[in-house]
């Protein structure tokens, strides 16, 4: 029963054009929602979070949208870059709790 | 160094060994978190401590593991009698304050474990 779903396993975009990762989660207690970056041999590193009464959160050239009724967020990422290229998970919790929900990851490569 | 640190970073141990995995959180953090994560797969919840309490063991697999923070700081994440389903990377997380904050986590770089 995933709670999390990340469906595209992988993702090639050209360095300069927009990234899209999506995640769609099926729990509506769900109210936040971060999204996270690991590179090979390391630990996921936090990117950007989105709580649940907003429907978009921006931090530089990385955005989160929220569609709460469709259950669904994604991560763009303006401009890519090469070094932008690793493996992206989301992740949910519902607010009061500590368990974190993760999905099982998109790994994005970003062509030079 | 400021981040969460984990000790071993690899261990190769052959099956029915027992093993100790190590978590230094950020110094003051009040939660810590350990994740099972298998090739491909997402981080799966093991268990929850707010400082020496540990709060949540659903997500532990067995009752071959075992996880303690005696003193609210360094946790030790212990697997007996190891089978060979045990190899994953076992990532310990850590964050300032307790539920109800929402906030990031900050991962350690992972033990990967290799049961042989």
């Amino acid at each position: 029963d995933q709670q999390v779903k990340q469906n595209s396993p992988s993702l090639s975009v050209q360095e300069g054009r927009i990234s899209i990762l999506n995640c769609d989660y099926t729990n509506s207690m769900f109210d936040y929602f971060l999204w996270y970056k690991k590179y090979p041999a390391e630990g996921p590193t936090f990117l950007i979070s989105i709580s649940s009464i907003k429907d978009k959160n921006e931090d530089g050239r990385f955005t989160v949208f929220l569609n709460k009724s469709a259950k669904h967020l994604s991560l763009h990422i303006v401009p890519s870059q090469p070094g932008d290229s690793a493996v992206y998970f989301c992740a949910a919790l519902s607010s009061g709790t500590y368990k974190y929900i993760f999905g099982t990851g998109t790994r994005l490569k970003v062509l030079a | 160094g400021a981040g969460v640190s984990q000790s071993p970073r690899y261990k190769v141990a052959k099956r029915g060994q027992d093993v100790a995995l190590r978590c230094d959180p950020i110094s003051g953090h009040v939660s810590l978190f350990w994740y099972q994560q298998a090739l491909g797969q997402g981080p799966e919840f093991l268990t929850y401590f707010q400082n020496e309490a540990q709060l949540d063991k659903s997500g532990l697999p067995s009752d071959r593991f075992f996880a303690e923070r005696p003193e609210g700081s360094v946790s030790t994440l212990k697997i007996q009698r190891t089978q060979q389903e045990d190899s994953a990377v076992y990532l310990c997380a850590s964050s300032p304050q307790g539920p109800g904050s929402n906030q990031p986590q900050h991962f350690g770089d992972g033990t990967r474990l290799s049961i042989l």
